[in-house]
């Protein structure tokens, strides 16, 4: 069965610098969300979006910028990365209707130097 | 409001005795509350969810979870625990919001759980 996918999984960036990740959800899956987790901690959430439009918002910098395209995936972009932005970005996508689960990608491990 | 309070931030047990992480909720809606799990440097992965169907609700890997309304609980245990259960275990609650079909997704703090030779 088809998972999330994200890409890349690794990514090295010096401070400063702009990251893109991506987020390719599950087929008709309409919802998606973004978290960042930092080392030891739980995932804090950052933005979702449902049906293409951004539908809550948490802790996510300025600096951080999301979209969901025409085909569901989405793309985190990161500007001006500081070190510690270095954490593992998770995106999970799910079906709205309330009792179903979020289903969570494997991961991007980004590592700000 | 809607919120999600996992009682013990670490949980040690010897390998073979019974697991038991404590959750509770709040939610001004019928919930739907899951059960997620995260091994060292990996993803997090489904254990359970409970969608208003059987308040005993099973897992993968010999997890169960009950959900007590008049307590509002969903506490997750395991009769026995192995080795490789040690994870990190993160109580979720899916609460509507007060306009919208979408729903947030309400995290507890997670509890690592330690199993020990």
């Amino acid at each position: 069965a088809a998972g999330v996918i994200q890409s890349p999984r690794h990514l090295i960036k010096e401070k400063r610098e702009t990251a893109t990740l991506k987020c390719y959800p599950i087929p008709r899956h309409d919802t998606v969300y973004w978290y960042q987790q930092g080392p030891g901690q739980d995932p804090q959430f950052l933005i979702s979006f449902y049906e293409k439009m951004q539908s809550d918002k948490g802790s996510i910098p300025d600096r951080f910028s999301a979209q969901q395209f025409s085909d569901y995936h989405s793309e985190l972009n990161m500007s001006s990365l500081e070190l510690g932005d270095s954490a593992l970005y998770f995106c999970a996508s799910r079906l709205q209707g309330g009792s179903t689960e979020a289903f969570f990608g494997q991961g991007t491990r980004l590592t700000v130097v | 409001a809607q919120s999600v309070t996992q009682l013990d931030s670490h949980v040690s047990v010897s390998e073979g005795t019974p697991v038991l992480l404590r959750c509770n909720y709040s939610s001004s809606y019928s919930p739907s509350l899951f059960w997620y799990v995260q091994h060292p440097n990996k993803g997090l992965q489904l254990l359970l969810k409970y969608t208003s169907a059987a308040t005993l609700v099973k897992g993968i890997n010999g997890f169960e979870a009950e959900f007590k309304k008049s307590e509002t609980s969903f506490h997750l245990t395991k009769p026995s625990a192995h080795m490789s259960d040690a994870a990190e275990y993160f109580c979720v609650v899916s609460a509507r919001p007060y306009a919208g079909n979408n729903r947030k997704l309400i995290w507890g703090l997670g509890t690592s759980l330690a199993v020990n030779p």
